[in-house]
């Protein structure tokens, strides 16, 4: 049973552009929510990253909007450059234990 | 320069040979962790260390054991080894405490058995 799961699987948009990437989750006592990249032969990097007493996160171009209710996040990527071509990993945590358990990714290519 | 420092990056193995993976880190963390990342699936949480001590188990086969010498030191035992096992196994660490600590990952021991 998958705990995280991620949509789409991949997505390309045009350079500018906002990239928006789904995640959903099962596990009501996840309380953590981090965003990590993954660039081609790199190990994932923490992007951005919220808890749930929190409705949206801001971080520059990169911005989670969280649902507590639906279980439901999503990170837009606004401006998008093709430099933010990446893999993008949404993860979930059970607050105490630092085991992250990931989504199996979104492929996001942005065409210049 | 790097502050998880995996060995080696690259490894080919024959099937039902033993190999190590070294991790060390050096960034005044106390808790550690194994994942393994292959074509077939995502990021996976194997094992997690705190204090050198064994937190949680997240893998069915005893042929992996996790090995802490010292607290900055995390390696991987894989015994009997099987193609299936080919995967990427990143090393990675944080503070303890939880409350959403930020891991850091190494940059990984590419894995093929063959």
């Amino acid at each position: 049973q998958q705990q995280v799961r991620q949509s789409p699987q991949s997505l390309t948009v045009w350079e500018g552009e906002t990239a928006i990437l789904n995640c959903s989750y099962e596990d009501s006592t996840f309380d953590y929510f981090p965003w990590y990249w993954q660039f081609p032969r790199e190990s994932p990097a923490l992007l951005i990253a919220i808890r749930p007493v929190s409705n949206k996160k801001e971080d520059g171009r990169f911005t989670i909007f969280f649902n507590k209710r639906e279980k439901k996040l999503s990170l837009h990527i606004t401006d998008s450059q093709p430099g933010d071509s990446a893999t993008y990993f949404c993860a979930a945590n059970d607050s105490g234990y630092n085991k992250l358990t990931f989504g199996k990714g979104t492929v996001l290519l942005v065409s210049p | 320069d790097p502050k998880i420092i995996q060995k080696p990056k690259y490894l080919v193995a024959v099937t039902g040979s033993e190999k190590i993976l070294i991790c060390e880190q050096y960034l005044g963390h106390n808790a550690m962790y194994w994942y393994r990342q292959s074509a077939k699936k995502p990021l996976e949480f194997m094992f997690s260390y705190s204090y050198q001590k064994l937190m949680d188990n997240q893998t069915a086969s005893s042929r992996f054991q996790p090995q802490s010498s010292k607290k900055n030191h995390l390696d991987l035992q894989i015994t009997a080894l099987k193609p299936d096992d080919s995967a990427t196994y990143f090393c990675a660490s944080s503070h303890t405490g939880g409350e959403g600590t930020e891991v850091f990952f190494g940059k990984g021991t590419r894995l093929t058995v063959v």
